[in-house]
């Protein structure tokens, strides 16, 4: 398995809903990795998680909350969102090297 | 100033031609240097990974890194209309706690024409 899997592929919500983005993998890779991306816009680091600790949190607001339950999974639960949080939400998982990530395809968040 | 600078086009060419994507960035301590494709709606995904300067080729697709110019580029001979993606670099320093953290260029938005 060379995947990393993302539920829901799309999600609509509205600003006063809760919810939670899930990501997968099953290649024992140890770190796992939350990021936006905005139309025409590259990737921006929210969170990092190394070996099941959060290592990275990028002045992310509170209304975004991760959890690593396990080194499979991420999730990330949302709250309280606001229109411009609309975005692409991609997980990535890599190796304890430095050869890069292996990305999902991605959650296409709206928030109305 | 950002600290890894990319041209994002759009870049349109004809099929069959050679294709050159280009990033420079200021960080000293990028050491890892990765060109991803991403198609309309899709995540990134992983094309190269170079770490030393020179050249490493993988079928069309060549990724050059000069670190005395902070340059890197990629390139794609015989360019076919599914290589019409957006071509995002990325690079990083030594790893952090087991993690490595990318710092992305704006990407490149690549149409082949056929």
């Amino acid at each position: 398995d060379t995947e990393v899997t993302q539920t829901p592929k799309h999600l609509v919500m509205g600003m006063t809903n809760k919810k939670s983005l899930k990501c997968e993998q099953h290649m024992g890779h140890r770190a796992m990795y939350w990021y936006k991306q905005k139309a025409k816009k590259p990737p921006e680091l929210m969170f990092v998680y190394s070996y099941e600790k959060l290592s990275i949190n990028e002045s992310v607001p509170s209304r975004f909350s991760p959890e690593c339950p396990n080194s499979s999974l991420l999730n990330l639960h949302l709250h309280a969102l606001q229109p411009e949080d609309s975005a692409l939400y991609l997980c990535a998982s890599s190796q304890d090297r430095t050869t890069g990530y292996t990305f999902g395809s991605g959650t296409r968040l709206t928030v109305v | 100033q950002k600290e890894v600078e990319q041209d994002p086009g759009p870049l349109s060419v004809p099929e069959g031609a050679i294709v050159s994507l280009n990033c420079t960035y200021s960080n000293s301590a990028f050491q890892y240097f990765m060109w991803y494709r991403q198609y309309s709606r899709k995540g990134p995904e992983l094309l190269m990974y170079t770490y030393s300067s020179g050249n490493k080729e993988d079928g069309r697709f060549t990724a050059q890194v000069d670190k005395s110019s902070k340059y890197i580029s990629l390139f794609i001979r015989d360019s076919q209309p599914s290589d019409s993606a957006t071509y995002l670099c990325a690079m990083s320093g030594p790893l952090i706690q087991g993690a490595q953290k990318l710092v992305f260029g704006q990407g490149t938005r690549l149409t082949i024409n056929p």
